[in-house]
């Protein structure tokens, strides 16, 4: 089993849709839990952290579930600008500089 | 503006030949990586430093070496012994110990001719 594993998708959704994409992780230690952007052939950027109580940024909200060892992130109302790889990535215990754990990435598409 | 630059953009290697990658950030952050990502898979941790002459390897560092002899700058050359470099290379930072935000420079492609 991979350490983070994503749908890879794509999902393909029309402006206005509200879509979730979900990140297993295998080490039931984990301690810090993040979403990255990441557009087309450009670095990725950190969209959010994740905390145990769930957090939300404006149109989008992170949430863990523990017990089930996963990372979710919602998008609603989808913008065209929302298009790009969402990368998961996890920290390894116990933990550190060398112990973050990239996800292979979920690709949303929104259409017009 | 602070930041992390990553040069060249793209970068062409011919068979045999060693090739360095330069990056350079103005953060002031400690830690400094280096990633590779290839298509359909994750980010992985290639080598890693902490601090000014000091460096650690990944979880791939076979046919790469570093050097970290300032604390802006942590160049990566891909040697001759890496038999499949074509790849996109991605510089980070972060801060402190308990800092594990990443902050990324925009990437080098490199490609074999």
């Amino acid at each position: 089993r991979k350490e983070v594993e994503q749908d890879p998708g794509p999902f393909n959704v029309p402006e206005g849709a509200t879509v979730a994409f979900n990140c297993t992780y295998s080490n039931s230690a984990s301690q810090s839990f993040f979403w990255y952007r990441q557009d087309c052939r450009k670095e990725p950027k950190l969209l959010m952290s994740v905390y145990s109580s769930g957090n939300e940024d404006g149109r989008f909200t992170a949430q863990l579930n523990r017990a089930s060892q996963y990372i979710s992130l919602l998008i609603r109302d989808s913008k065209l600008s929302d298009s790009a790889t969402y990368l998961c990535v996890v920290n390894i215990p116990p933990g550190g500089y060398n112990k973050l754990i990239f996800g292979a990435g979920t690709r949303l598409a929104v259409h017009p | 503006d602070g930041g992390i630059t990553q040069s060249p953009k793209y970068l062409f290697r011919k068979e045999g030949q060693n090739v360095t990658l330069s990056c350079e950030q103005n953060l002031n952050h400690d830690a400094m990586y280096w990633y590779r990502q290839d298509p359909g898979q994750g980010l992985r941790l290639i080598y890693y430093s902490q601090i000014v002459n000091d460096f650690q390897k990944g979880d791939i560092a076979e046919g790469y070496s570093v050097s970290r002899e300032k604390k802006e700058s942590f160049p990566l050359t891909v040697t001759s012994a890496q038999k499949n470099p074509t790849a996109f290379y991605l510089c980070a930072s972060s801060q402190g110990d308990s800092n594990e935000k990443l902050f990324f420079g925009s990437g080098t492609q490199l490609s074999v001719l």
